[in-house]
């Protein structure tokens, strides 16, 4: 079955504009996460939905930062009046929440972006 | 605020050899522990999952042990492989509804 896929798998962007990332759960997962990886950082986390709770929004840096998921199933991360800082890969990973709470993350391919 | 740590940062090793990557963390108060593969430009690959209520986990070259109370796991590699080159890296979960947090990896070259 198909993976994690996200789009686009690269994103050039001038500072201040606006950009907006795509992710495709795996299908039947309940469970999505948003991490962003900087050049010479670990992964950190930015927002996790489950379901139809309200979102854990508290690793997203800042305002500009938001991100929803429609249906339950694709999620898009919007970044706002981006900033150089903001340069970095943004992995979305999905994973089964049912009664069985420990489960794996399947992450997908990431999109890097680059904000000049 | 839990922080994981990888050592080395770096490894690089003649094919055949056995290897060992450590990772420690903050809050031995964990859910459970992961290791993931990245390879370059590519996303993780979950390789090894470990219940705090564990030990070790296996899965066919690797080996990974969990020493929650001391805060440590281990990813030992049997006779490596160029293959096996990648980032390896290392996570912590805190609860059954939380989110990862990782090392920042550590960087495995196997040469031929």
């Amino acid at each position: 079955g198909a993976g994690v896929s996200q789009s686009p798998s690269n994103k050039v962007t001038e500072k201040g504009k606006d950009v907006e990332l795509r992710c495709d759960p795996i299908s039947g997962h309940t469970a999505l996460y948003w991490y962003r990886q900087s050049l010479g950082q670990g992964l950190e986390f930015l927002i996790y939905f489950q379901g139809n709770s309200a979102p854990d929004k508290s690793g997203l840096p800042s305002d500009r930062f938001s991100a929803e998921r429609t249906g339950g199933s694709v999620s898009t991360l919007t970044i706002q009046r981006t900033q150089q800082e903001d340069s970095a890969v943004y992995l979305c990973a999905s994973s089964f929440r049912g009664r069985e709470v420990t489960d794996t993350q399947y992450f997908g391919p990431g999109t890097r972006l680059t904000v000049l | 605020k839990q922080e994981v740590t990888q050592i080395p940062a770096a490894l690089s090793v003649p094919e055949g050899e056995n290897l060992v990557l450590n990772c420690s963390f903050t809050d031995s108060a964990i859910y459970n522990l992961q290791w993931f593969r990245q390879d370059p430009g590519k996303g993780l690959t979950s390789l090894l999952l470990i219940q705090s209520s564990q030990r070790e986990q296996t899965s066919g070259r690797l080996n990974a042990s969990l020493d929650k109370s001391s805060g440590r796991s281990t990813l030992y590699i049997a006779a490596s492989q160029p293959g096996d080159s990648a980032t390896y890296l290392c996570a912590v979960s805190n609860s059954g509804y939380s989110t990862l947090t990782f090392g920042k990896g550590t960087m495995l070259l196997v040469s031929p």
